[in-house]
């Protein structure tokens, strides 16, 4: 029982590229979380899925994108990277909305240089 | 909007001391409150959680959390700590019947030092 999956476990871009970030999670759960944590900061959430096929902004959305592309699976997108994006990124679910556990990725570590 | 203020960012304690992380929280309705926990390279996992009921919740490692109405917080304690406490902690609140988000605090990194 894996869990929450996300890929890479690191990431290194330049300034511009593009790339996406992969989150599957293996426990049913309906409800799916896109987390940033910086220093200082604790985690910011980025986008948010309530149940399939629904997407919301979360509190720092500019700059990604977020596709839930089926009940297991929410991919985070970021269209041109800039280095104010370097940061480690978490998904997240739980059963049903933010009153039940989240249950964390390993995160996924990314500098943009 | 809702916000949590973690009042200590770092709190070194010898082992077998007790311990208290602090966290406040600013909202307009009530509230769900949450303790995360996260050990180095890893993600976070939830310690304890508030929905309602007693106001004083419990972990299975010995931490308990109290929620003060009157006071807007949800301190953290731990009788007597033991190294393998060592790992940030995180407060999180989320509103009630708002399809609330989550929010973090800053976090908090215990260090248990033998």
């Amino acid at each position: 029982n894996a869990g929450v999956t996300q890929t890479p476990k690191f990431q290194v871009l330049k300034t511009g590229q593009s790339m996406t970030l992969q989150c599957a999670q293996d426990m049913n759960h309906n409800s799916m979380y896109w987390y940033r944590q910086d220093p200082g900061m604790g985690l910011r959430l980025i986008y948010y899925s309530a149940s399939e096929g629904t997407t919301d902004k979360g509190e720092v959305p500019n700059g990604y994108n977020v596709s839930r592309l089926n009940k297991r699976e929410f991919s985070l997108r970021l269209e041109s990277a800039a280095p104010s994006q370097t940061s480690v990124y978490f998904c997240a679910s739980s059963e049903q909305g933010h009153n039940s556990p989240l249950h964390f990725g390993n995160g996924t570590r990314l500098t943009v240089t | 909007a809702q916000s949590v203020t973690q009042l200590d960012s770092q709190v070194p304690v010898f082992e077998e001391a007790p311990v208290e992380l602090r966290c406040n929280y600013s909202s307009s309705v009530s509230v769900y409150l949450f303790w995360y926990v996260q050990y180095p390279n890893q993600g976070l996992q939830l310690l304890l959680k508030y929905l309602s009921g007693s106001t004083l919740v419990e972990s299975i490692n010995g931490f308990e959390a109290e929620f003060n109405k009157s006071q807007t917080s949800f301190h953290l304690r731990k009788p007597s700590v033991h190294i393998s406490d060592t790992a940030e902690y995180f407060c999180a609140v989320s509103e009630r019947n708002q399809g609330g988000k989550l929010i973090f605090g800053q976090g908090t990194e215990l260090s248990v030092k033998p």
